[in-house]
């Protein structure tokens, strides 16, 4: 059975800090996906992960795949208010079918 | 525009009272998932379609149905609700196979249940 891990469940920072999510799962994989989920909302891709050393940037977000480690990053850069969020790995072991297992998601908050 | 349509967006049952969920896409994939998710906790895929094919998934209890009468629609029918199914219900779609790098889920708003 596939396990995602992230941690920290909980980070609390502030804006201008930098953090790192780890996404840790037990299963080969070649496709990782991170979300993110505002409260009472759905969930928005942020970044699709394909190979093992991808690295995919958007603004002050950068998450990058190990495969050998089986372990995923989101990377925090400068954080700002608008980051806080939680934020879900999900790994797909099925080979481009997309039935994915999520992770239990790291709740953001940035402090201003 | 929204490309991944659910209905409606607050539900509210009695216990035990039936339940049917909406979701519509416009994308013409031919995947379309429903999650469960409780407060605080990740998305748990209940099933899904690929196509007109039913993939259940092994723990998803028989009270929760689903229906797909074309590529566009597909229904979460709740047979007897209990408190305990209180949550945001998720549908998304997928195209199985696509190019890598168009290979996502596309999620909708989701449908927030209350029982009573």
């Amino acid at each position: 059975e596939l396990k995602v891990e992230q941690n920290p469940l909980f980070l609390s920072m502030q804006e201008g800090k930098n953090y790192t999510i780890y996404c840790n799962y037990s299963t080969t994989s070649d496709r990782l996906y991170w979300y993110r989920q505002d409260p009472g909302k759905s969930l928005e891709s942020l970044f699709v992960l394909l190979s093992n050393g991808a690295v995919k940037q958007e603004g002050r977000l950068m998450a990058s795949l190990d495969t050998k480690a089986r372990l995923s990053t989101l990377h925090i850069t400068a954080a700002v208010h608008d980051l806080s969020a939680t934020y879900f790995c999900a790994v797909d072991p099925s080979g481009g079918y997309q039935k994915v297992t999520f992770g239990i998601g790291t709740k953001l908050q940035v402090i201003p | 525009d929204a490309m991944v349509i659910q209905n409606p967006r607050y539900q509210v049952t009695q216990f035990g009272k039936p339940v049917t969920l909406s979701c519509s896409q416009t994308l013409n994939h031919n995947v379309m998932y429903w999650y469960q998710q409780k407060s605080s906790q990740a998305p748990k895929l209940l099933f899904h379609y690929y196509d007109k094919d039913f993939n259940n998934e092994a723990d998803t209890p028989d009270n929760f149905q689903s229906r797909r009468p074309n590529t566009s629609f597909c229904f979460l029918d709740i047979r007897s609700p209990g408190l305990g199914d209180a949550a945001m219900y998720l549908c998304a779609t997928s195209r199985a196979f696509e190019t890598l790098a168009k290979n996502i889920q596309y999620f909708g708003a989701g449908t927030r249940l209350s029982v009573l």
